[in-house]
């Protein structure tokens, strides 16, 4: 039974530019959040995707933007990259049809903006 | 919206002592309080969780209790070993669409 998986596990970019990360949910899971973790920091919501659109969305500016597949995939996409924008992103799946509470966490992609 | 205040952000303790983690939360509509602990460089991993129609809720070393009325609940791990040692994170969220706020961790140190 697979579980949630990210990639890459680690980007470097520069101010300005911009970034896709891409999660897969785990198996039997609909439900997908992103959230950025700061150093030192917990995880800060940024928005969820449930049957491919935007069901909720955390205190994030437009430049965070996402995407879920058919398949339940999903990706994160921010533009003009900020030097605060370095952070842990995470992602999270659960199931929508059994229960959305319980989350799982995927290893993350570490982004680093220069 | 939801604010989670946890304490402390530091615990150390000896390998074999009990250790206490303390959340509140500021919205009475939540009803879902995970924690989760992160080992460096690592996944958040859900450890246990309780709901608001239960008071308490243990799995071997680890329980957590729930106080409604005051809006706190509680992480406790006995006997701690070493491989305990991580930063745990606690959260509260309302039923339905999960989103979970998070405390700002506790670090936990268990020396040998």
């Amino acid at each position: 039974d697979a579980g949630v998986t990210q990639s890459p596990t680690h980007l470097i970019k520069t101010r300005g530019q911009q970034v896709t990360l891409r999660c897969s949910p785990k198996s039997g899971h609909d439900t997908v959040s992103w959230y950025q973790q700061a150093l030192g920091q917990g995880p800060q919501f940024i928005f969820q995707y449930y049957e491919e659109e935007e069901r909720q969305r955390g205190n994030f500016p437009d430049r965070f933007s996402g995407h879920q597949f058919p398949n339940y995939s999903s990706e994160l996409n921010v533009n003009a990259l900020l030097l605060g924008d370095s952070a842990l992103y995470l992602c999270a799946s659960s199931s929508g049809a059994i229960s959305t509470d319980t989350q799982y966490f995927g290893p993350g992609t570490r982004l680093t903006v220069l | 919206g939801e604010n989670v205040e946890q304490h402390p952000s530091t615990l150390s303790v000896q390998e074999g002592d009990s250790a206490v983690i303390k959340c509140t939360y500021s919205d009475s509509a939540s009803n879902y309080f995970p924690w989760y602990k992160q080992e460096l460089g690592k996944r958040p991993q859900l450890i246990i969780d309780i709901r608001s129609n239960v008071g308490e809720k243990k799995d071997q070393r680890i329980a957590v209790t729930l106080n409604k009325t005051a809006k706190h609940f509680s992480l406790h791990i006995t006997e701690t070993q070493p491989e305990d040692s991580a930063v745990y994170f606690c959260a509260a969220s309302k039923g339905g669409s999960y989103i979970p706020t998070f405390g700002r961790g506790t670090s936990l140190i268990v020396h040998p």
